[in-house]
C-alpha cells in the first residue's frame, strides 16, 4: 500500500534550535519526495522536492531534507528555527509522472517557544 | 509560473443549498486537477483526479453525486457540494500536476467551506 508516514504530530523546538521532521514512505514506484508547510487558514507552500540525483536537497526558508532510500525516509531539517517557522509540515510522495495525485502524511504540527 | 487561483476563499451558505468552487490555471493547461478535503488539524485526503474533457475519478467512499467536478477546459475545474450539509464544512484544495521542465504541484490557496 501507498503511503505517507509522519511519526511525530507535534513538535515543540525552542527558536534557534535546530529541527528534524521526519517522514517515512511506502510507494511501489519510483517515488517524487516533497515539503509543503501550511500556515492556520492557508494553502500549502513548497519547501522542498527530491526527484533525483542528490539525495541532500536543499529548500526554501533555509530547510533542507535528505532521502534515504534504504530507510525509505525523507527527513526535513533546518540548523536554527525561527518563530516564523511555526505551522504544519506535511511530506508528500508522488509518482515519477504528471497526473498522478500526491498521497500526503496526516502532518507535523510545529510549535516554536522563545 | 505555475499558478493556481482558487475562489471563493470562504463561503457560508446554508443546508440544502450548493456551492461552488472554482480552480483556475492562470499561467499554464492544467491536464488535470486534484480535489482534496482537509479536516481541522488534519492531512489533505484526496477526493477526485479530474482531467480535462472527461468525467472525474473519485476515491472510495467519495460520493460523487455530492462532489459533483467540472473540468471542460484546461484552465478550469469546478467542484460543486450539492445539497450541502454541516458535515460537508470542510476546507477544499486543488491541486494541478505541471508538466514543465520542473515538473511538480501547485495548489489552490483552499476555500473555507461552512454549511450552517
Amino acid at each position: 500500500a501507498q503511503s505517507v508516514t509522519q511519526p511525530d504530530i507535534h513538535i515543540t523546538v525552542s527558536e534557534g534550535a535546530s529541527l528534524e521532521l521526519r517522514c517515512n514512505y511506502s510507494y511501489g514506484a519510483t517515488p517524487y519526495l516533497f515539503w509543503y508547510v501550511q500556515s492556520p487558514g492557508q494553502g500549502l507552500q513548497l519547501l522542498l522536492k527530491y526527484f533525483s540525483g542528490d539525495t541532500l536537497v536543499q529548500g526554501i526558508k533555509g530547510f533542507e531534507a535528505e532521502f534515504k532510500r534504504s530507510q525509505s525516509s525523507f527527513n526535513l531539517r533546518k540548523p536554527s528555527v525561527h518563530w516564523s517557522d511555526a505551522a504544519e509540515y506535511f511530506c508528500a510522495v508522488g509518482a515519477a509522472q504528471a497526473g498522478t495525485a500526491l498521497i500526503f502524511g496526516k502532518g507535523t504540527t510545529l510549535s516554536v517557544s522563545s | 509560473g505555475a499558478v493556481v487561483s482558487q475562489h471563493p476563499s470562504r463561503v457560508i451558505c446554508k443546508s440544502g443549498t450548493s456551492v461552488k468552487i472554482e480552480c483556475r490555471s492562470l499561467d499554464f493547461q492544467a491536464t488535470t486537477m486534484f480535489w482534496y478535503r482537509q479536516f481541522p488539524k488534519q492531512s489533505l485526503m484526496l477526493m477526485a483526479t479530474s482531467n480535462e474533457g472527461s468525467k472525474a475519478t473519485y476515491e472510495q467512499g467519495v460520493e460523487k453525486d455530492k462532489f459533483l467536478i467540472n473540468h471542460a477546459s484546461l484552465t478550469l475545474s469546478t467542484l460543486t457540494v450539492t445539497s450541502a450539509h454541516p458535515e460537508d464544512s470542510s476546507f477544499y484544495i486543488c491541486s494541478a500536476s505541471v508538466d514543465r521542465g520542473d515538473y511538480g504541484y501547485t495548489f489552490g490557496s483552499g476555500t473555507r467551506l461552512t454549511v450552517v
